[in-house]
Parts: C-alpha cells; sequence; structure tokens
C-alpha cells in the first residue's frame, strides 16, 4: 500500500463546475498535508495546506481533513479550463521533514 | 510566497559527462533542501535531503556516488549527476521550506 494514494483520473469537470479531488494517507504519523498543481512540464506550484481536522477555505479552493479517516479532499469552486493539471496530494510528518507524494490525480477542465 | 530557483533549466550532454545543477533559496535560509526526480507521466520521487554542513541523506536506491549533493550554504545546494547515462535523463526538482515547502522550477536534463 502506497502511503499517499490519489485516483489517477483524469477527472473530467465542466467549466464553472466544482472539481473535487481526495487522498487518502496511510501514515496516522502524518501531520500536515499539502495540495500542489503541477502543469506538463512545470514544477508542482502550492495551492494551500491544512494541518487541523475539518474545512479551509482559500478563495475558490477548499481543503477538508479527517484524520480519523485519513482523507484528504480538495474542492475547486468554479473550474477553469486552465486549471487544467495535475493535483499532487502530499503528507509530512513534521515539521522539517520530507514530504511523501500521492501519484497525482489528472484533471481536465473543459469549455 | 519563498520563491527557489534552479540553475539550469535545461542541459543536454554527452554520455559519460558529468552535469551540476544548482538550487537557492532567494529569500530566506534553508538548512534543508530536497532533491526530486520525475519520469514522464509519474510523479515526484524524492531523491535526497541535503543538510546544510552535513552529508545528504538519500532515499534508498538511490546512488550516492553518482548523485552527488552539495549544501555549502543556507541558501545553496547542489545536486551533480556523475558520468550521466540516458537513462538519467529526468526532471530534476529542488524544494525548500520556509515554513512551508516550495519548488524551484526544475531542470530538464537530457544524456546523449
Amino acid at each position: 500500500q502506497k502511503e499517499v494514494e490519489q485516483n489517477s483520473g483524469p477527472l473530467s469537470v465542466p467549466e464553472g463546475a466544482i472539481a473535487s479531488l481526495n487522498c487518502t494517507y496511510s501514515d496516522r504519523g502524518s501531520q500536515s498535508f499539502f495540495w500542489y498543481r503541477q502543469y506538463s512540464g512545470k514544477s508542482p506550484e502550492l495551492i494551500m495546506f491544512i494541518y487541523s481536522n475539518g474545512d479551509k477555505e482559500d478563495g475558490r479552493f477548499t481543503a477538508q481533513l479527517n484524520k480519523a479517516s485519513q482523507y484528504v479532499s480538495l474542492l475547486i469552486r468554479d473550474s477553469q479550463p486552465s486549471e487544467s493539471a495535475t493535483y499532487l496530494c502530499a503528507a509530512v510528518k513534521a515539521a522539517g521533514n520530507k514530504l511523501t507524494f500521492g501519484g497525482g490525480t489528472r484533471v481536465l477542465v473543459k469549455p | 510566497g519563498a520563491v527557489v530557483s534552479q540553475h539550469p533549466s535545461r542541459v543536454i550532454c554527452k554520455s559519460g559527462t558529468s552535469v551540476k545543477i544548482e538550487c537557492r533559496s532567494l529569500d530566506f535560509q534553508a538548512t534543508t533542501m530536497f532533491w526530486y526526480r520525475q519520469f514522464p507521466k509519474q510523479s515526484l520521487m524524492l531523491m535526497a535531503t541535503s543538510n546544510e554542513g552535513s552529508k545528504a541523506t538519500y532515499e534508498q536506491g538511490v546512488e550516492k556516488d553518482k548523485f552527488l549533493i552539495n549544501h555549502a550554504s543556507l541558501t545553496l545546494s547542489t545536486l551533480t549527476v556523475t558520468s550521466a547515462h540516458p537513462e538519467d535523463s529526468s526532471f530534476y526538482i529542488c524544494s525548500a521550506r520556509e515554513t512551508i515547502p516550495f519548488f524551484g522550477p526544475g531542470t530538464r536534463l537530457t544524456v546523449l
């Protein structure tokens, strides 16, 4: 079992709809979770991070964390075609420690 | 947000040569930096953790004598791919964290 798992997709979403991305992790010692977006041929760019149970909102993005279920999600409201990319979920056990990445979910936002 | 730079962005070299990639934290000090490798259509794979003033920590399966890491200052880590071969062709990305991890723009290495 991989430490961080994501559905590889592709997740096809109409323009303006909500894209819902899921991520599960196996190590209960994981403390902080990060969502990155990666365009083809580019390096990952940070979208947001979360470390407390519950929801965290930042503009059109909402991250959700459920430590009991070992589940992290990212909602993207009003999705735009320019946001078609691979979304990476990552976990870290403690500050300064390495990130463990999931395989990424490819998202296609169709006009 | 914090800025991490990499140089060069792209390099093409002949098989058997060595290639050095630099990673710099531009507006913060980073005692720890991370080096990743990404093959096409795959996720990032951590190669090693670079520690300022001490030896790097390599992930299982990564040859430390082939991928030399030097973290000489709090803002600079270098990765040298020694005696590069075509199978080393990949996208190399570094990461540094101030409070949260940021990634450099990556270096595309092509070994002919």
